[in-house]
This record gives structure tokens, sequence and C-alpha cells, in this order.
């Protein structure tokens, strides 16, 4: 099966931890991206990946860092969460020159 | 800048109502604008796309289009079902930039 996978579906964990979340696409896509969604289904790009090229969102916190070992995968680590980290993230992929985008499934994140 | 503004948060509808869902954009470039669908627990995909003003896209019985004179664009469906209770969402690309600008989407609730 061809598509974008997230692990985890759902995590829960206290405020000061480190937390990571793996993506890998299957699609031979050679751009990746990761999305935080709040909870009013806002969607806002934080970090989009491309041949090395990394392009970060200026609004995005630095305990946030995305990391990628090849181009089919793209992590994103959380130095130390914070309670308004707590959102679903949604990574993403697509293909140069082509517009569409395809999104994994979402991992759920609650900072308690 | 480049922006996309989406103003209804919410619509309710009953089975067989007529849809309808706008979207406003700002841009100096060319646009290619889109509708992505997220159903409950899964990521954005791809309903239509309109690179053309004045034509049509046409999928799953949702038709699109855009008018440039206005600078806005549209989704609707004649008789909408519960099936397509979701989060609609409008986006547009411009020029060769691969990223899409998101609106804030639209939450369709049918009622039975």
């Amino acid at each position: 099966e061809t598509a974008v996978f997230q692990t985890p579906n759902y995590h829960v964990t206290q405020v000061g931890n480190e937390v990571s979340f793996n993506c890998k696409q299957t699609l031979g896509h050679d751009t990746m991206y990761w999305y935080k969604q709040d909870s009013k289904k806002l969607l806002k790009i934080m970090f989009s990946y491309n041949n090395k090229q990394l392009i970060v969102n200026e609004t995005v916190p630095r305990r946030f860092s995305p990391q990628s070992s090849d181009k089919a995968h793209l992590n994103l680590r959380i130095k130390s969460v914070e309670p308004e980290d707590s959102a679903v993230y949604l990574c993403a992929s697509s293909a140069r020159g082509n517009t569409e985008v395809f999104f994994g499934k979402g991992t759920r994140l609650t900072v308690v | 800048g480049d922006s996309v503004i989406q103003m209804q948060g919410q619509v309710t509808l009953s089975e067989n109502d007529f849809l309808f869902i706008n979207c406003t954009y700002s841009t100096t470039g060319y646009p290619t604008l889109f509708w992505y669908v997220q159903y409950s627990g899964e990521g954005p995909q791809l309903l239509l796309q309109v690179t053309t003003a004045n034509n049509k896209g046409s999928s799953r019985g949702f038709e699109a289009t855009y008018d440039k004179g206005t600078t806005s664009f549209h989704l609707q469906k004649t008789s909408v079902q519960e099936i397509d209770s979701a989060v609609y969402y409008c986006a547009m690309r411009v020029d060769s930039n691969y990223q899409l600008i998101w609106g804030s989407g639209t939450k369709l609730i049918i009622k039975p």
C-alpha cells in the first residue's frame, strides 16, 4: 500500500517531556511536511523538507525540530512539551510539479 | 502577501439540502485553487482542483468553480448526504511555489 504513515496515533505526556513522532511515505515523493491542526481544525504548516532543504515557518517555537534520514522519512521532535502543544500533528508529502498533497492520519498529542 | 479567507466555520444542513461554501483569495501571481475534505479520524484529502477561471471541476457529486473577477471560489453540492459530514478546506497554490495556503476550514454537519 502506498500512502503516508504516522506513528503513534495518540500520545499523552507531561509538560517538559520530550516526544518524537514518526512519519514515512511510500509514494516516492520528494517533499514532506509537518502541519499542526488545533482544536478548531485550523491547519498551520510547521516545516517543509525538499531535497535536503528545510523551510521553517518562523512562528514555530524552537523546541520543535524535524529529523530526516532520507526523503521517505520526516520525523518530528518536541524537546520540552508545553500545554499549548496539544494538537493533532499531520505529516504530508507531495511530488515535485504535482499539486496534490497526501496526508497521514495524524498523531494526537495531549499534554497534561 | 498571498492569502485565503474561508468565513464559514460551520454549516448545518439536512439530508438532500444544497451545499455552498465560499472562499476568497488574494494574490498577485497565478493561482491554482483546491478543495480538500477531512473525514473524522483521517487526514485531509484532495476533493477538487480548479486551475482555470470559470471552468468547473467536479468529483463525487461536488462541483467547484472560481471567479477571477471577484477573486472567489466555491464548492457546491446539490443534495448532501450524511456521509458528506466532514471538514472542508479551500487552499491555494501560487505559480510554481509548492506551498499551499489554507483556508480555516468549514465543518459540515448533516442532520439525519
